[in-house]
């Protein structure tokens, strides 16, 4: 029974189509995140969300729209995508609070624009 | 702004040998921090974490890592390494307690080090 899960796995599309990243956990956590990590491994976060609310923006472009319809769902929108966009996305959750740094990961989505 | 350097992106032991992965950090404030791992095709999971309490912090799979102020260094090591150690890990930082909760969960991580171990 997986605790963080995101689908699709893996996506392949064209520059300029729109794509959409589902997560869910089943933790009952009320934080969930997504990060970004590029070809060179570097993890980055780009948003956060407490109980639906937005709480962490990381200068991601307005291409990027994150939607969180409940506290346990978490859904990533990109638009116009660009061959920079190619990257794997993972989202995480976690508990609420000012010790939070146990995150729990999703395996990730590869998304690879060509 | 706070930073996390990983020396070595590859490490390769021998089973049975020592494990050292280091990490240095750079932080305006006391920070938290944290190794987390990957397996292949695997999300990160949390090995270990130091939250101002003590300095040596024993993590899962005989783990552990030594916080050095002085050194701004938070090493990670296991006495011996096992084949199924083999995999990525990640030194990550993050700023305590900053009010408004924009800082909750955010961590800042290294570039990663791959381990491999040769039977």
């Amino acid at each position: 029974d997986t605790a963080v899960s995101q689908t699709p796995k893996y996506l392949v599309t064209q520059m300029g189509n729109d794509k959409s990243i589902k997560c869910e956990q089943n933790l009952g956590h009320d934080t969930m995140y997504w990060y970004k990590q590029d070809s060179k491994k570097f993890l980055k976060i780009m948003f956060s969300y407490n109980n639906k609310e937005l709480i962490i923006n990381e200068t991601v472009p307005n291409r990027f729209s994150p939607k969180s319809p409940d506290k346990a769902h978490l859904n990533l929108h990109i638009n116009s995508l660009e061959l920079g966009d190619s990257a794997v996305y993972f989202c995480a959750s976690s508990v609420w609070g000012p010790n939070t740094g146990e995150l729990f990961f999703g395996e990730g989505s590869r998304l690879t624009v060509l | 702004a706070q930073s996390v350097t990983q020396l070595g992106s590859h490490v390769s032991v021998s089973e049975g040998a020592l494990v050292l992965l280091r990490c240095n950090y750079s932080s305006s404030v006391p920070p938290y921090l944290f190794w987390y791992v990957q397996y292949p095709n695997q999300g990160l999971q949390l090995l270990l974490k130091y939250t101002s309490a003590a300095t040596l912090v024993k993590g899962i799979n005989d783990f552990e890592a030594e916080f050095k102020k002085s050194e701004t260094s938070f090493h990670l090591t296991k006495p011996s390494a096992h084949m199924s150690d083999a995999a990525e890990y990640f030194c990550a930082v993050s700023r305590p307690g900053i009010a408004g909760g924009t800082s909750y969960g955010k961590l800042t991580f290294g570039q990663g080090t791959i381990l491999t171990v040769h039977p």
